[in-house]
C-alpha cells in the first residue's frame, strides 16, 4: 500500500524552527518527485516546496523562500521541510505528496506559529 | 510565477444539477492542470489530471477540458456526495501553484 506520512508538527513560537518529516512506503521513494503543501485554518491550498527525484532540483513558493529548506533522504524513504523564521502565517496543515503530478497525498501534520 | 485564478469561490446547487467551474492561467500550460476535491477534515483527492483524464475510480459525471490558459470542471449531474471544496492546480512549471478553490454548497 502506498502510504506518505507526515509527522514533526508542533506549537511554536514566533522566530523559531521546526523540522517536519515525511515517511514513504509502498512505492520506489526515490524515482518521484516530492512536495510540500499547506492548509492555513479555514483557508484554500497553497503550494510550498518541491524537490526533484535525486534531490538535484529544489523549488519554493515565494512566502517561504529563504526560511524554508526542503531536503530528502533516498536511502531512508524521507522527505524533510526544515522550516525557520516561522510566522503567524506560516500557521497550517502540512501535507507531503508524491509525484511530479501531486497525485497521491498524505495526511498532514499541524504547524502552530504562536507565543 | 503563474497565477491561477479560480471561479467562482463559491456557489450553492441542487442534486442533479450541472456545474461548471473554471480556473484561468496567467500564461499558458498546456494540459499541465490537475483537479481536486476536498470534503472538510480530509485529504484532497484529485479527480482529473492531464486537465481531462479521469483519475481511476473517480464517477463519469466528472470531466475536465481546457488546454493553454482556460480549464473546466464539469459536473454533470450532483451527487449528494460532491458537495464540497474543488481546486484546480497548474504543474507546468515551479512553484506550482493552486486556484483559490470553489466551495459547492448544497441549494
Amino acid at each position: 500500500e502506498v502510504q506518505v506520512v507526515a509527522s514533526g508538527g508542533d506549537l511554536v513560537q514566533p522566530g523559531g524552527s521546526l523540522r517536519l518529516s515525511c515517511a514513504a512506503s509502498g512505492f520506489t521513494f526515490s524515482i518521484y518527485a516530492m512536495h510540500w503543501v499547506r492548509q492555513a485554518p479555514g483557508k484554500g491550498l497553497e503550494y510550498v516546496s518541491g524537490i526533484s527525484s535525486n534531490g538535484g532540483s529544489t523549488y519554493y513558493a515565494n512566502s517561504v523562500k529563504g526560511r524554508f529548506t526542503i531536503s530528502r533522504d533516498n536511502s531512508e524513504n524521507t522527505l524533510y521541510l526544515q522550516m525557520g523564521s516561522l510566522r503567524a502565517e506560516d500557521t497550517a496543515v502540512y501535507y507531503c505528496a508524491r509525484g511530479r503530478e501531486v497525485e497521491f497525498w498524505g495526511q498532514g501534520t499541524l504547524v502552530t506559529v504562536s507565543s | 510565477d503563474i497565477q491561477m485564478t479560480q471561479s467562482p469561490s463559491a456557489m450553492s446547487a441542487s442534486v442533479g444539477d450541472r456545474v461548471t467551474i473554471t480556473c484561468r492561467a496567467s500564461q499558458g500550460i498546456s494540459n499541465n492542470l490537475a483537479w481536486f476535491q476536498q470534503k472538510p477534515g480530509k485529504v484532497p483527492k484529485r479527480l482529473i489530471y492531464a486537465s481531462s483524464s479521469l483519475q481511476s475510480g473517480v464517477p463519469s459525471r466528472f470531466s475536465g477540458s481546457g488546454s493553454g490558459t482556460e480549464f473546466t470542471l464539469t459536473i454533470s449531474s450532483l451527487q449528494p456526495e460532491d458537495f464540497a471544496t474543488y481546486y484546480c492546480l497548474q504543474h507546468n512549471s515551479y512553484p506550482y501553484t493552486f486556484g483559490q478553490g470553489t466551495k459547492l454548497e448544497i441549494k
